[in-house]
């Protein structure tokens, strides 16, 4: 168990919907980062936020987007949802750019 | 963007063999060098971080090396147990963003 939670473990909706991913990070743990993972790609970053601030991007939709709350939770809300957005959807947190804790991930199908 | 090619693709070994896979990226213009192992069902899990050229990590039967000026990382796994079978994930670290490998997928027989 790496102590990050991720919130739901899976997820069914159709396209066009919107839902909200959740993530709490390790305790202490000051950044989040948010990954995807579709069936035939690897791991791709996201987006990272450390203590409340977003701090780097990578290859996130438009469609997509991510907060984090001052709890240091975070949300990855993907909107107007396609068939191609089912990943599985990875939150990581880690306290410097070292090591990056993963949580269990959660699993969306969009139908 | 740093590209990160891993090798083999798979491998399969027999219990007790040792084996190593190769992580290879062609530029030096990195913060860091993760190696991650990936088990089915589970999330990924951080083995090593290595920063400097000729860094050498080791944890149990699984050590990794670095050479940033010839562009690669090998991981080394000796006496291959069962519960060593995963996917095996290099990573390059750079303005705070990981770039992956497909990995390597090892599976031990026993």
């Amino acid at each position: 168990d790496s102590g990050v939670t991720q919130t739901p473990k899976h997820l069914i909706t159709a396209t066009g919907q919107r839902v909200t991913l959740r993530c709490s990070p390790r305790s202490g743990d000051l950044s989040v980062y948010w990954y995807q993972q579709s069936l035939d790609q690897g791991l791709q970053f996201l987006i990272q936020y450390y203590n409340g601030e977003e701090r780097a991007k990578g290859n996130i939709l438009e469609r997509f987007s991510a907060q984090q709350f001052p709890d240091l939770h975070s949300e990855l809300n993907l909107s107007s949802l396609e068939l191609g957005d089912s990943a599985l959807y990875f939150c990581a947190s880690s306290l410097d750019s070292y090591e990056q804790y993963f949580g269990p991930g959660t699993r969306l199908t969009v139908t | 963007i740093l590209n990160v090619e891993q090798s083999p693709q798979s491998l399969h070994v027999q219990e007790g063999d040792s084996t190593n896979f190769t992580c290879s990226f062609p530029s030096s213009n990195f913060y860091a060098l993760h190696w991650y192992r990936w088990e089915t069902a589970k999330s990924p899990e951080a083995l090593f971080v290595m920063t400097l050229n000729g860094d050498e990590k080791k944890k149990g039967r699984i050590s990794a090396t670095l050479n940033t000026k010839e562009g690669y990382s090998y991981l080394y796994i000796k006496g291959s147990q069962p519960e060593d079978s995963a996917t095996y994930l290099c990573a390059l670290e750079y303005g705070n963003k990981l770039v992956f490998g497909a990995g390597t997928i090892l599976r031990v027989k026993s």
